[in-house]
């Protein structure tokens, strides 16, 4: 079936370095999502990404979307506690109505 | 607004009881969804509603069932539950695209003895 390959499953970092987490599909996406999940929450939606190569920027946070739109990337920049939590990339394969969630990178940050 | 909200917040099953997840939103989206979550496993999808009166096996629809009530509520059932099911359960929303975010309830920690 679809798959969403996402790495590292863990990531441990010191406050201040820099985080990231990829994500690989099997299949050609027509776009793909991220979502931020803290300890004990629910996934909130950071961002959609739909075209070919596209770059978005939320303060810190950078997101890549690979050229042949199977692969993805989630970079954080001189990260903060408050980044800690699990990071979801989700995608839609081309033709399937269902998104297809990565397992997720846990994120912690060591003061 | 509330968004989505599920009930209950906790539960605590012995094998072989049933019981109904309930899940309600106004934010008059079209397209609702049921997931479970496993350490380890990221998000899968049970069941999904387009719209109402319409519903859609996900990846793991085994064991379930589901009931699109009306355009608001979308209710997940264990007909006979097992300690496979043991999860978190999340219902989720979305406009109705398929393509665009989708929003989370606070989720339904379930445990099957």
């Amino acid at each position: 079936g679809q798959q969403v390959m996402q790495i590292p499953q863990y990531q441990h970092v010191q406050e201040g370095e820099d985080f990231t987490t990829y994500c690989n599909s099997s299949t050609t996406l027509s776009n793909i999502q991220w979502y931020k999940q803290r300890p004990g929450g629910h996934p909130v939606f950071l961002i959609q990404l739909v075209k070919s190569g596209e770059v978005k920027k939320q303060k810190r946070l950078t997101f890549q979307f690979g050229e042949a739109k199977k692969n993805s990337s989630l970079h954080i920049t001189a990260t903060q506690t408050t980044d800690v939590g699990t990071y979801f990339c989700a995608g839609l394969p081309a033709g399937s109505y269902q998104l297809t969630f990565g397992k997720g990178t846990k994120l912690s940050v060591i003061p | 607004n509330a968004g989505v909200t599920q009930t209950p917040k906790f539960q605590v099953l012995k094998t072989g009881q049933s019981m109904t997840l309930q899940c309600a939103q106004d934010m008059n989206h079209n397209s609702m969804y049921w997931y479970r979550q496993d350490p380890g496993m990221g998000l899968r999808l049970i069941y999904y509603s387009a719209s109402e009166g319409t519903t859609d096996k996900g990846e793991v629809p085994n064991g379930y069932n589901v009931s699109r009530l009306n355009k608001r509520e979308f209710s997940l059932r264990l007909e006979s539950a097992a300690p496979s099911q043991t999860s978190v359960y999340f219902c989720a929303t979305n406009s109705g695209t398929h393509r665009g975010e989708q929003y989370f309830g606070p989720g339904t920690r379930l445990t099957v003895t």
